[in-house]
């Protein structure tokens, strides 16, 4: 069965540290979306991709990065984490920009 | 800035209690109105997508309507069971390539 696999599940690390946060999918699908989950903000969109070597800024893209080299993988790296990046991340896929979109079971970061 | 905002933020009801909650989202530029399910510790789950005004969507005891042209939808639970707690999503798809999700409505259904 397709789906969609988040590693790893949790996470700690220090303040100034790069830590890269994988995602891979095996629905075949473009677009891929990474998400954050803070109280009182729902879901907040960090960076997305409409397909290999294609990606753009959310709404909270500061601090964050991502690359697409191929259909499955969109990994999310924060280059020098900071405390304010404690928080779930979801990555999310779908098979068009309008299609519903299939969630993976989120990584728990934090940084100390 | 498209906004699309959810109301109310949370509703305790009580098991058998019918109960629904209204997302509202820019009326210019539809695509489509998606409902999720998010369960906690869990992922967003997807209830329902819905493209046309006056679209009537049902999954059991939970329906969902849309208005486009006022900019906003219903979702329904009918009969709430303890089981349907969880925090219900919408999310927006404009025909600027955005996918905007509201906040959510949590729900808890006392036994």
């Amino acid at each position: 069965d397709a789906e969609i696999t988040q590693s790893p599940r949790h996470k700690i690390t220090e303040t100034g540290r790069q830590v890269t946060l994988a995602c891979h999918q095996t629905w075949n699908h473009n677009n891929m979306f990474w998400y954050r989950q803070d109280l009182g903000h729902g879901l907040r969109l960090i960076h997305y991709s409409y397909g290999v070597q294609d990606t753009n800024k959310g709404e909270v893209s500061d601090g964050y990065s991502v690359s697409r080299s191929n259909t499955e993988d969109l990994p999310l790296t924060l280059e020098s984490a900071a405390s304010s990046q404690t928080s779930v991340y979801f990555c999310a896929s779908s098979e068009s920009w309008r299609d519903e979109q299939f969630f993976g079971p989120g990584t728990r970061l934090t940084v100390l | 800035i498209l906004n699309v905002e959810q109301s109310p933020q949370s509703l305790h009801v009580q098991e058998g209690d019918s109960t629904n909650f209204t997302c509202s989202f820019p009326s210019s530029n539809f695509y489509a109105l998606h409902w999720y399910r998010w369960e906690t510790a869990k992922s967003p789950e997807a209830l329902f997508v819905m493209t046309l005004n006056g679209d009537e969507k049902k999954k059991g005891r939970i329906s969902a309507t849309l208005n486009t042209k006022e900019g906003y939808s219903y979702l329904y639970i009918k009969g709430s069971q303890p089981e349907d707690s969880a925090t219900y999503l919408c999310a927006f798809t404009s025909g600027t390539y955005k996918y905007i999700f509201g906040t959510g409505t949590r729900l808890k259904v006392l036994a």
